[in-house]
């Protein structure tokens, strides 16, 4: 079964500067999506950047981009700027087609003024 | 138009009795999901549906039943509820291809007392 990972559970950044988000997963497939979402406290989840596996080039969403690289089934999240608004959990998620999306265990992005 | 909606967005019940929560997304995606995500934020499948098939977690109690009364509803129905219940239940929607992304409902949050 595939498997994200994540293996910072909390991290913080000063307003205005810059984040990177971990992520690894587990597959055997070569043909996927990967996601970001973010859950603020309103407990809403939103979609923040969508990769699709056999796309070279990395996603950028505004202050958003992703560094991808397949091969080591990385997919990291760099948040450039921090707003006080980007305060939530971020969650790293795997679909594949004809199964649920699969999401890891999330971090905890404080941002202090 | 709220893309997907789920009802009621707090539920406060004692143990043992038996609850629904409904969701219905007017995206037109032919699969609906229902996920868990415990106190420790962490997202976990329960079942997936579309109009062939449900997929159970193995892992989640019978007492937890989907229901599909349409392709735009999946309700989710609940007997003797137990406090391990209390989380936030959430709805979710897709296509099932790989352009895809999960469109989310607000959340539940359900408490056993």
């Amino acid at each position: 079964a595939q498997t994200v990972t994540q293996s910072q559970p909390e991290m913080s950044v000063q307003e205005a500067e810059t984040v990177t988000l971990s992520c690894t997963y587990d597959t055997s497939e070569s043909d996927y999506y990967l996601f970001w979402y973010k859950q603020p406290p309103s407990r809403q989840m939103i979609l923040v950047i969508r990769q699709e596996a056999y796309k070279q080039q990395n996603a950028t969403e505004n202050r958003f981009s992703v560094n991808f690289q397949k091969a080591a089934k990385s997919f990291s999240l760099k948040i450039s700027d921090s707003q006080l608004g980007d305060a939530a959990m971020y969650f790293c998620a795997y679909f594949f087609y004809g199964q649920n999306f699969v999401f890891g265990p999330g971090t905890r992005l404080s941002v202090l003024p | 138009d709220t893309a997907v909606s789920q009802t009621p967005k707090y539920l406060v019940t004692q143990m043992g009795n038996d609850k629904s929560i409904k969701c219905e997304q007017n995206l037109g995606h032919d699969t609906m999901y229902w996920y868990k995500q415990d106190s420790k934020k962490f997202l976990k499948i329960m079942f997936s549906y579309n109009n062939k098939e449900l997929i159970i977690n193995e892992t989640v109690p019978n007492r937890f039943s989907p229901k599909s009364p349409d392709k735009a509803h999946l309700n989710l129905h609940i007997n003797s509820l137990e406090l391990g219940d209390s989380a936030v239940y959430f709805c979710a929607s897709s296509r099932q291809e790989m352009n895809t992304e999960a469109f989310f409902g607000q959340g539940t949050r359900l408490t056993v007392v």
